[in-house]
C-alpha cells in the first residue's frame, strides 16, 4: 500500500533555533517528493522538489534531502522565524500518474 | 494562493442540505483538482478534472459532485449522501505539461 509517514506529528522550537522533519514513504513506482508548507486556515504552499536522482534541494532556509535507496526525506529548517510556525507536507507523486500520496504533515510551532 | 479563489471561507450546513463550494482560477491552468483535509489525515483527492466538460473519481468521490464547463470554474456539490462532510476543502489547480499543483485558500465546511 503507498503511504507517505511524517515525524514528528508536532513540533515546538525556539526562534532562531534549527531543526529536521522526517518522511517515510512506501509509494513505488516513485516519481518525485515534494515538501509543502500549509499556514493555519491556508492552501499549502510548495517548498521544494526533488526526483529519484536528486539528493539536496534548498529554497532558503528550506533544505530538503532524499534517499531513494531507504525511501526517507528530511526537510531541515535552519534559523528558524516565528513565520516558519505552519504544518509541513510531504508528497509523494507516482510515476507516470497523476495521484498524489500525501502525508498527515508535521506541525512546528517556533516561539519567540 | 495566487489566481486561485475559493468561497466562501467559511460555510455551514444543516443535515440533509447539498451545498456548492466554489472554486475560480484565473491563472488558465488545464488541470483542477479538489481535496478534503481532516484533523490527523493526508489530504485526500475527491475529483479532478484535466480539461474541460471531463472530469474523474479520486479516492473518496461518493456524496460528491463536480461539474467543469468552464476553464476557469470547477465548483464542487457536496450532497446529503456525504455522511461526515465536515472538513476543510481545498481545490488546486495545475498547468499541462507541469507537476505542480498550486492550492487555493480553502473553504471550511461545517455541518449543524
Amino acid at each position: 500500500k503507498n503511504q507517505v509517514e511524517q515525524s514528528p506529528q508536532s513540533l515546538i522550537i525556539l526562534e532562531g533555533k534549527n531543526c529536521t522533519l522526517q518522511c517515510n514513504y512506501t509509494v513505488s513506482p516513485f516519481s518525485n517528493l515534494r515538501w509543502y508548507k500549509q499556514d493555519t486556515g491556508r492552501g499549502p504552499v510548495s517548498l521544494t522538489i526533488m526526483t529519484f536522482s536528486e539528493n539536496t534541494k534548498s529554497n532558503g532556509r528550506y533544505t530538503a534531502t532524499l534517499d531513494a535507496d531507504t525511501k526517507q526525506s528530511s526537510l531541515h529548517i535552519t534559523a528558524s522565524q516565528l513565520s516558519d510556525s505552519a504544518s509541513y507536507i510531504c508528497v509523494v507523486r507516482t510515476y507516470n500518474t497523476d495521484k498524489l500520496i500525501f502525508g498527515t504533515g508535521t506541525r512546528l510551532q517556533v516561539f519567540p | 494562493d495566487g489566481g486561485i479563489t475559493q468561497s466562501p471561507k467559511y460555510l455551514f450546513r444543516k443535515e440533509g442540505q447539498n451545498v456548492t463550494l466554489s472554486c475560480e482560477q484565473n491563472l488558465n491552468h488545464d488541470a483542477m483538482y479538489w481535496y478534503r483535509q481532516d484533523p490527523g489525515q493526508g489530504l485526500r483527492l475527491i475529483y479532478y478534472s484535466q480539461i474541460v466538460n471531463d472530469f474523474q473519481k479520486g479516492d473518496i468521490a461518493e456524496g460528491y459532485s463536480v461539474s467543469r464547463e468552464k476553464k476557469e470554474s470547477f465548483p464542487l456539490t457536496v450532497t446529503s449522501a456525504q455522511k461526515n462532510p465536515t472538513a476543510f476543502y481545498l481545490c488546486a489547480t495545475r498547468v499541462g505539461g507541469q507537476e505542480t499543483q498550486y492550492f487555493g485558500p480553502g473553504t471550511r465546511l461545517l455541518v449543524l
